[in-house]
């Protein structure tokens, strides 16, 4: 089954700096690939996520590439601001009909004013 | 619109003993998940629905864990006997449709539960 590995588990960085979030996956089938941030206490809230068929997308100051043929992928996070720190999740979807969701471990951010 | 909901927020149990957590999914959302989080991980797949039959349960510890979705709607997740390793977040989670919108997961706020 798809399996998903994220780095680092912890990253701080200093308030205007950007920060990087890097995800492989193992099924060369997945098509989706969402981020979730997770507030201390809170649900996981889906923040960007990008298709297969596309390299790159970005919303602001918050932006996800993809490598299909490295099966990797990053959120970029420019400009941080102190409430960007959260955990964040990455996922990957297989192609396949069951609509399964697997999540990596987590990246706890912390954004230093 | 409503979103999902989930009780109890917090459950305090002894080992051994059982516990079972209820999930409403935001209305007409066919694919239902449980997740179970243990703290400082990312959520883990219990268990998924689609409408009132189990797409995937192979990560469900089926000698201790049950689920039900009846009716295609509410779920419940059950456990019994509960172990100190089951203390986690569950997370429901639902899902309208893969195909026609962008096929984000809406998730409850979580039930907390900690094993004694």
């Amino acid at each position: 089954g798809e399996n998903v590995e994220q780095h680092p588990s912890t990253l701080s960085v200093q308030e205007g700096d950007s920060a990087v979030i890097k995800c492989t996956y193992s099924d060369s089938a997945s098509n989706y690939f969402p981020w979730y941030k997770q507030e201390l206490g809170k649900r996981p809230q889906l923040i960007i996520d990008i298709r297969s068929n596309v390299g790159e997308k970005k919303d602001q100051r918050i932006a996800v590439t993809l490598n299909k043929t490295a099966k990797h992928f990053s959120l970029h996070i420019t400009e941080t601001q102190p409430e960007d720190s959260a955990v964040y999740f990455c996922a990957a979807k297989g192609a396949d009909s069951s609509y399964k969701l697997i999540f990596g471990s987590g990246t706890r951010l912390l954004v230093r004013p | 619109e409503a979103g999902v909901a989930q009780s109890p927020r917090y459950k305090i149990i002894e080992k051994r003993q059982s516990v079972a957590f209820w999930c409403n999914p935001i209305s007409g959302h066919a694919t239902l998940y449980w997740y179970q989080q243990i703290l400082g991980q990312g959520p883990k797949l219990l268990i998924q629905f689609q409408n009132n039959g189990v797409v995937d349960d192979s990560q469900l510890p089926k000698d201790r864990f049950s689920a039900e979705r009846l009716k295609g709607v509410d779920s419940t997740l059950k456990i019994q006997p509960a172990k100190l390793e089951d203390s986690a977040v569950y997370l429901c989670a639902s899902v309208g449709g893969w195909a026609s919108n962008t096929g984000e997961l809406f998730f409850g706020e979580g039930s907390r539960l900690t094993v004694l």
